[in-house]
């Protein structure tokens, strides 16, 4: 089982719509998640982080966490064309020499079509 | 700009040959990590640095790999006798442990191609 699994791809919204992209991940231990976006040819910038069960919002992105069942989502309401890109999941190491180390999954690629 | 500079940017090499590459961190960042991202992957952790010291290193790293942060500044990950499998972008990112929430800022990359 890989550390961080990310839903594969790739998937395609139109404009307008919202794009659920989901993360799960094998370390009950883990305490902090992250979203990156990369755009092709780019180097990945950070959406959000979250390490508390619930939803977290910052405009049109919601990132869910469900430490139980060991799930992250991200949400992008009102996908826009420039939302297209690879979002990654990462999730942060709790402990021992890689505390702090974060772990990325494969990535989702992202297409939002006029 | 104080972002993670890295470079060269792009190196294209032969087989068997050496390359270096070099990260400039964020200047009040104590840790340094260096990544291996190939097409459609996500980043693959190499190692990471906190200040001067080595603390982890990928088991998947072959021993052609090394990488070094003499002073606690920037670091050089050198690659020998390069094979065709090792191109891919190597990205550098820093952070402030345990200040902070942990976020990895990332350079731009190193992208190595190896004919």
């Amino acid at each position: 089982q890989k550390e961080v699994e990310q839903n594969s791809g790739p998937l395609s919204v139109p404009e307008g719509a919202i794009a659920s992209l989901n993360c799960t991940y094998s370390d009950r231990g883990s305490q902090s998640f992250f979203w990156y976006r990369q755009y092709s040819g780019k180097s990945p910038e950070l959406i959000m982080f979250i390490y508390s069960n619930g939803d977290k919002e910052d405009g049109r992105f919601t990132a869910q966490l469900n430490k139980a069942s060991q799930y992250v989502s991200l949400l992008i309401r009102d996908s826009q064309p420039s939302d297209s890109a690879t979002y990654l999941c990462a999730v942060k190491h709790a402990g021992g020499t890689s505390y702090g180390k974060l772990t990325f999954g494969q990535g989702t690629i992202l297409t939002v079509h006029p | 700009d104080t972002g993670v500079s890295q470079n060269p940017r792009h190196k294209i090499t032969k087989r068997g040959q050496n390359v270096t590459f070099r990260c400039d961190p964020i200047s009040e960042h104590n840790r340094l990590y260096w990544y291996r991202q190939t097409l459609g992957q996500g980043p693959e952790f190499l190692t990471y640095f906190q200040n001067e010291a080595q603390l982890e290193k990928s088991r998947l790293l072959s021993d052609r790999f090394s990488a070094e942060r003499p002073k606690g500044s920037f670091s050089t990950l050198e690659i020998q006798r390069t094979e065709q499998g090792d191109s891919a972008m190597y990205l550098c990112a820093s952070s402030a442990i345990p200040r902070g929430t942990g976020e990895l800022f990332f350079g731009e990359g190193s992208r190595l191609t190896v004919l």
